[in-house]
């Protein structure tokens, strides 16, 4: 079974960092493309960041460039997500997510919720 | 402001047949495939239809997709109680190197 674990949420000052990860267990996960997608409460989804199943494809939502960085561990069968300069509207849960094809996402995990107070 | 526009809302009874669009543009959905995804209340979103009217395993026949040009839509038709959720549609974008989404709509099942 196919399972997506986020971990590493929680409440963090404006200009603070916070690494996200995400545990993959049920599939072989160095040959998948991974994602962070996430969502601000009460609003909708926003893809933050795709990385290739060897890393050597990495993109970023433009509003994001700079300040956030993917990466993943295939021998650790985990992805991340790096953080940094938090702002208020930064505040979402952000979720994982395999992609079966190019922006396709066929698995996601539960989220874990960052807290930036304004 | 969403690169992609949905209906915010839409609304059914049960049995009916209800459609939700979603626009976009030629770099978008003009250029490559449209899925749709389902989120519960308070649950993770779940695909619900992949490269433009595929359905995964699991998912119910009265789920449906099209797409033509730069616009898609999703179609349910047997409405039901349990559909009462959030949907949005996404496609890569060519222009922006990423994925955009529908702005969701949240259906109402009277």
């Amino acid at each position: 079974e196919v399972q997506l674990v986020e971990s590493g949420g929680g409440l963090v000052k404006p200009g603070g960092s916070l690494r996200l990860s995400c545990a993959a267990s049920g599939f072989t996960f160095s040959s998948f493309t991974m994602n962070w997608v996430r969502q601000a409460p009460g609003k909708g989804l926003e893809w933050v960041a795709s990385v290739s199943s060897s890393s050597t494809s990495i993109y970023y939502a433009d509003s994001l460039k700079g300040r956030f960085t993917i990466s993943r561990d295939n021998a650790k069968n985990s992805l991340y997500l790096q953080m940094n300069s938090l702002r208020a509207e930064d505040t979402a849960v952000y979720y994982c997510a395999r992609a079966r094809q190019k922006g396709t996402f066929d698995y996601w995990g539960q989220g874990t919720l960052v807290t930036v107070p304004s | 402001q969403s690169v992609l526009t949905q209906p915010p809302s839409a609304s059914g009874t049960p049995g009916q047949r209800v459609t939700i669009s979603c626009s976009g543009s030629r770099s978008n959905i003009g250029s490559n495939t449209v899925n749709w995804y389902q989120q519960l209340p308070g649950t993770a979103p779940k695909l619900l239809i992949y490269s433009n009217n595929q359905r995964p395993s699991g998912v119910p026949d009265r789920f449906s997709g099209s797409k033509s040009g730069t616009s898609a839509s999703l179609a349910i038709s047997g409405l039901q109680s349990e559909d009462e959720a959030d949907y949005y549609c996404a496609a890569w974008d060519d222009s922006l190197n990423g994925l955009v989404f529908g702005g969701g709509t949240k259906l109402t099942v009277l």
